[in-house]
This record gives structure tokens, sequence and C-alpha cells, in this order.
């Protein structure tokens, strides 16, 4: 069974940092793209970024490019985010989702989640 | 790319006929997926490639559309199924991505 589990979020002040986990199992991690998207208090989803299965390629949403980074590391079957500078608009559930591959250079979605971790930047 | 979902909420009974639409602000061939979000749970991923059901997903479920009009369809609802629903675009995956910004169903 896939399962993906998130976990290091918290409460952190604006300007501070914090780091999420997200342990992966029931499938082989290092054969796929994984990504972070998170969701706001009440409001839609919003992709924050993508990794490809050897970590060479990496891209960002525009609103955390600069201060969030992700990497993983397919030995421990495992993704991370470390996030700087975070702000209170950065107050969200985070989640990792895994990507399913279509063809050619084209994915159909995401399609396995984990439960989600939930990170507020407040004073 | 910009999508934009219709109606943002709806409300409707069991056994109805419910459609959600979402227009992309450009051209994104069939890269289209669609997701259910229940309160305080993941989403789940219904259908891709516009009109493609992921397995394990009802029937009643249904995908249609391409280029810049896409529209989900539900046959009958069921108890089940009032959540909020959003479209993906996975054409600029993975530079980038975006969603619509959902449409809450809710019971009549």
């Amino acid at each position: 069974e896939v399962q993906l589990v998130e976990s290091g979020g918290g409460l952190v002040k604006p300007g501070g940092s914090l780091r999420l986990s997200c342990a992966a199992s029931g499938f082989t991690f290092s054969s796929y793209s994984m990504n972070w998207v998170r969701q706001a208090p009440g409001k839609g989803l919003e992709w924050v970024s993508s990794i490809s299965s050897s970590s060479s390629y990496i891209y960002y949403a525009d609103s955390v490019k600069g201060r969030f980074t992700i990497s993983r590391d397919n030995a421990k079957n495992s993704l991370y985010l470390q996030m700087n500078s975070l702000r209170a608009e950065d107050t969200a559930v985070y989640y990792c989702a895994r990507a399913r591959y279509g063809s050619g250079s084209y994915y159909n979605g995401f399609d396995y989640w984990g439960q989600g971790t939930l990170v507020t930047v407040s004073s | 790319i910009q999508l934009t979902q219709s109606p943002s909420s709806l409300s409707a009974s069991v056994g109805d006929r419910v459609t959600i639409t979402c227009r992309a602000s450009q051209g994104i061939s069939s890269y289209l997926a669609w997701y259910q979000q229940k309160p305080g749970k993941a989403p789940k991923l219904l259908i891709y490639a516009a009109s493609t059901l992921q397995s394990g997903v009802p029937s009643r479920f249904s995908g249609s559309g391409s280029g810049t009009d896409f529209t989900l369809t539900i046959s009958s609802l069921q108890p089940e199924d009032f959540a909020t629903y959003y479209c993906q675009q996975l054409n600029s995956y993975p530079l980038e991505n975006t969603f619509g910004q959902g449409t809450k169903l809710e019971i009549k």
C-alpha cells in the first residue's frame, strides 16, 4: 500500500525556518517525481515545488522561490522541504504528493497524497 | 496558465446530475486532472488526461474537454460526493502547476 506521511510542521515566528519531511513507503520512491502542495486555511490548493526522481530537475512556485528548498533522499525514501524566511502567508497545511507519469514529458496528476502537516507562521 | 472554475459553489440533491466547468487561460490540450477533497482530508485524484477515470473511482464521474474548456460531470449524486472539487493543469508541469479555485458541492 502506498503511504506518504508528512511531519515537521508547527508554529514558527515570521522570519523563522522549518523543515518538513515526507516518508514514503509501498512503492519504488526513486522512480517518481514528487511534489509539495499547500492549502491555506479555508483556501484552495497551491502547488509549491516539484523534484524529479533523481533530483536533476527542481522547480518552485514564484511565491516561494529563493526561500524554500526541496530535496529528497532516495536511500531513505524521504522528501524534504526546507522553508526559510517564513511569512504569515505561508501558513497552510503542506501535503507531499506523488506525480503520476503519463507519456512523453507529460504527467497525469498527483495520484497519492499524504495527510498533510500544518505550518503556522505567527508572532 | 490560469484556471477558472464555475460555479464556485453549488447546491444539489442526491440523485441530481451535476456539471462543473474549468476554463484555462490558454490551451492545455488534454492535460487536465480533477480532484475531490473532503473536509480535513487530502485531495483524491478522480480523473486525469481530461477524461480518464482513475482506478477505483465510480463510473458516475466523467470528464470531458480539450484545449481551454473542460467539464466534470457526476451523473447521479450520492451522499458521499458532497465535497470540494478542483481542476489542475499539467500542460506546463513540472515547470509550473496550477489548480482551479475549487467548487464546493453542497447538499440542497
